[in-house]
């Protein structure tokens, strides 16, 4: 599986847009791109993925580049629940390793 | 309401006993996964199971067993030969196949602390 890098945190204003970032420069064609959260103390929660097309849903957008080697997360209006851990992760087998993340805080 | 059960949440147990903690599931899930959290950390897989009476181990085994005897269960052992089992033990399912990796649930987890 690719490793990805992302920056260790990142600060949001509530309502405003969180875009976060993930280099994946050693993704392999059939690999796709996965992106969970992690509240304190909780198990992570499915956000959003994608192969190659940009993606959106209830929770998120998800823009990837056209040489799919970075992708960003778009929370498009952060709310105080949206602080979390974010991790992406890229995968093309039946298991997900989880990076560090990024930790992701929404401030008032 | 479907979900995943882990229990207890939190457990204590002295060094050099084995300790089993349970990951019960009623998702009609194939697939169950094993993960540690260490503070500050990612999380690190221990061992999965694609079905029954079948796992692989994952990229941190050493130390720890399991078994897959049913489809809803998929229990834990941290034996004394784990040397630094105090973590926070995290079990997921997902459906298997294609649905596999976007359809993970996770349970809320087992703080172990080891004294």
């Amino acid at each position: 599986d690719a490793k990805t890098t992302q920056p260790p945190s990142m600060d949001c204003a509530e309502g405003r847009a969180a875009n976060l970032p993930c280099n994946h420069s050693t993704i392999s064609g059939n690999e796709y791109v996965y992106w969970y959260r992690q509240i304190h103390s909780q198990g992570p929660q499915y956000i959003i993925h994608g192969l190659k097309n940009n993606e959106t849903n209830e929770m998120a957008s998800l823009i990837i580049t056209e040489d799919r080697k970075s992708s960003t997360l778009i929370l498009p209006h952060a709310t105080l629940r949206d602080t979390a851990v974010y991790y992406c992760i890229v995968s093309n087998t039946d298991k997900l390793i989880f990076g560090t993340g990024t930790r992701l805080q929404v401030f008032p | 309401d479907g979900g995943i059960t882990q229990s207890p949440k939190y457990l204590f147990r002295k060094e050099g006993q084995n300790v089993t903690l349970s990951c019960e599931q009623n998702l009609n899930h194939d697939a169950m996964y094993w993960y540690r959290q260490d503070p500050g950390q990612g999380l690190r897989l221990i061992y999965y199971s694609q079905i029954v009476n079948d796992f692989q181990k994952g990229d941190i085994a050493e130390g720890y067993s399991v078994s897959r005897e049913k489809k809803e269960s998929f229990p834990l052992t941290v034996t004394s030969a784990q040397k630094n089992p105090t973590a926070f033990y995290l079990c997921a399912s997902s459906p298997g196949g294609w649905a596999t990796n976007y359809g993970y649930t996770f349970g809320s987890g087992t703080r172990l602390t080891v004294v």
